[in-house]
């Protein structure tokens, strides 16, 4: 697609819900990324994928988190026994390869915002 | 200590002012920097890459110190639409950018 694409935009679920956020990059992108962002604070970075695999999830909080990109474009991010604090802007970025490959360039989606009530 | 700091402002200056951010970032062996813009509400875009020798975009210069590890954004003559925040970001030499916290800037008319 022309950009990164995250559904749903808005996410309302009562505390102890299971969502399930979908970001799909843009076409050809091999490195997609998922950050997360609360008010008044930068993006924090939550786990990044190279292809199918995720090569590094050291950002996920807990075990509650779980993402997944089964055939290297769209990646879904799960949070299961949702809790207050989780109640964030859920970020999706791809680039067209890993940053260590020489790409830096992030191109982000207009981001899941997820209420935990 | 946070990897990368910024001053979360807000900065509140005239239109036509020149304002700077600065940042500073802990790891030694940061490789790569950048300033990304977001706008209320909207998802971070980059406004420019840092590099060693500073390099300037338009009204925006962008400079790098890695001596004492910060970097600088500078803006000339300051529009209304220049009102954002500013996120500081550095390739710490891990998979992912991080990002600092974020300046606000307000232009006045």
């Amino acid at each position: 697609g022309a950009g990164v694409s995250q559904t749903p935009s808005n996410k309302v679920t009562e505390k102890g819900k299971y969502v399930e956020l979908r970001c799909d990059p843009i076409s050809g992108h091999t490195a997609l990324y998922w950050y997360r962002q609360s008010l008044g604070q930068g993006p924090e970075f939550l786990i990044y994928f190279q292809g199918t695999g995720a090569a590094d999830d050291s950002g996920l909080p807990n075990d509650r988190f779980f993402a997944v990109r089964p055939e290297g474009s769209v990646s879904t991010l799960k949070i299961q026994r949702t809790e207050r604090g989780d109640s964030a802007v859920y970020l999706c970025a791809s680039s067209s390869r890993g940053l260590r490959s020489g790409a830096n360039v992030l191109t982000f989606g207009a981001g899941s915002r997820l209420t935990v009530l | 200590r946070k990897e990368v700091e910024q001053d979360p402002g807000p900065f509140n200056v005239p239109e036509g002012a020149t304002v700077a951010f600065n940042c500073t970032y802990s790891n030694s062996a940061s490789q790569s920097f950048f300033w990304y813009r977001q706008d209320c509400r909207k998802e971070p875009k980059l406004l420019m890459s840092v590099y060693s020798s500073g390099n300037e975009d338009g009204r925006f210069t962008a400079q790098l110190n890695r001596a004492s590890q910060y970097i600088s954004l500078l803006i000339r003559d300051s529009k209304l639409s220049d009102s954002a925040t500013y996120l500081c970001v550095v390739n710490t030499g891990r998979r992912a950018l991080t990002f600092g916290s974020g300046t606000r800037l307000q232009v006045q008319p």
